[in-house]
């Protein structure tokens, strides 16, 4: 089993759409979890952290399940400028260790008009 | 700030060439990282350096070689290049302080095949 999977896509949705990704990840001691979103031929950026109690950044909502080893990202009201490819990325220690970083290899999204 | 900057944008070598992907960043970040990704493949650490004078491997260190002489530089040498290092290269620094301390900042990338 991978330690980040994510569904690779592509999700085409209609502008205005409502549109979930999930990311699950392998190994139960993870710690810090992040949604990176990386535009095609362009390197990823930070896009949110994913907080225990799930947070929210504008149109963008993310949530971790520990019981269930997944965190999701929830984009409401689409827009073009949503297309990209969204990262999931965790870190399995208590504490940063600097290999320790975990990429998916991302979940891609077309919106449409 | 540049940020990041990574040169070259995109290299073809032939097989056994040898080259240095070059790595510089303006930030004073302490933490640099290099990554490749393949298509449909998440990112992999190749080398890390927690600052000057001192680098480690990361998962995929094979084929690579690394030196971090100043905090800004951190170049990544390929020796005998191999089509299996046809990927798109990444190099990263991190903050290690303040609420923002886990994100890393990419550079470009760097688009190689090798041939």
């Amino acid at each position: 089993r991978k330690e980040v999977e994510q569904d690779p896509g592509p999700f085409n949705v209609p502008e205005g759409a409502t549109v979930a990704f999930n990311c699950t990840y392998s190994n139960s001691a993870s710690q810090s979890f992040f949604w990176y979103r990386q535009d095609c031929r362009k390197e990823p950026k930070l896009l949110m952290s994913v907080y225990s109690s799930g947070n929210e950044d504008g149109r963008f909502t993310a949530q971790l399940n520990r019981a269930s080893q997944y965190i999701s990202l929830l984009i409401r009201d689409s827009k073009l400028s949503d297309s990209a490819t969204y990262l999931c990325v965790v870190i399995p220690a208590t504490q940063y260790n600097n290999n320790d970083m975990r990429f998916g290899a991302g979940t891609r999204l077309t919106v449409k008009p | 700030n540049a940020g990041v900057t990574q040169t070259p944008k995109f290299r073809i070598l032939k097989i056994g060439q040898s080259m240095t992907l070059q790595c510089t960043q303006d930030m004073n970040h302490n933490y640099m990282y290099w990554y490749r990704q393949d298509p449909g493949m998440g990112l992999k650490l190749i080398y890390y350096s927690v600052g000057a004078g001192i680098t480690d491997k990361g998962e995929v260190p094979n084929g690579y070689n690394v030196s971090r002489s100043t905090t800004e530089d951190f170049p990544l040498r390929l020796e005998l290049a191999a089509p299996s290092q046809t990927s798109v290269y990444f190099c990263a620094s991190r903050i290690t302080e303040g609420t923002s301390y886990n994100e890393q900042f990419f550079g470009p990338g760097t688009r190689l095949t090798v041939l």
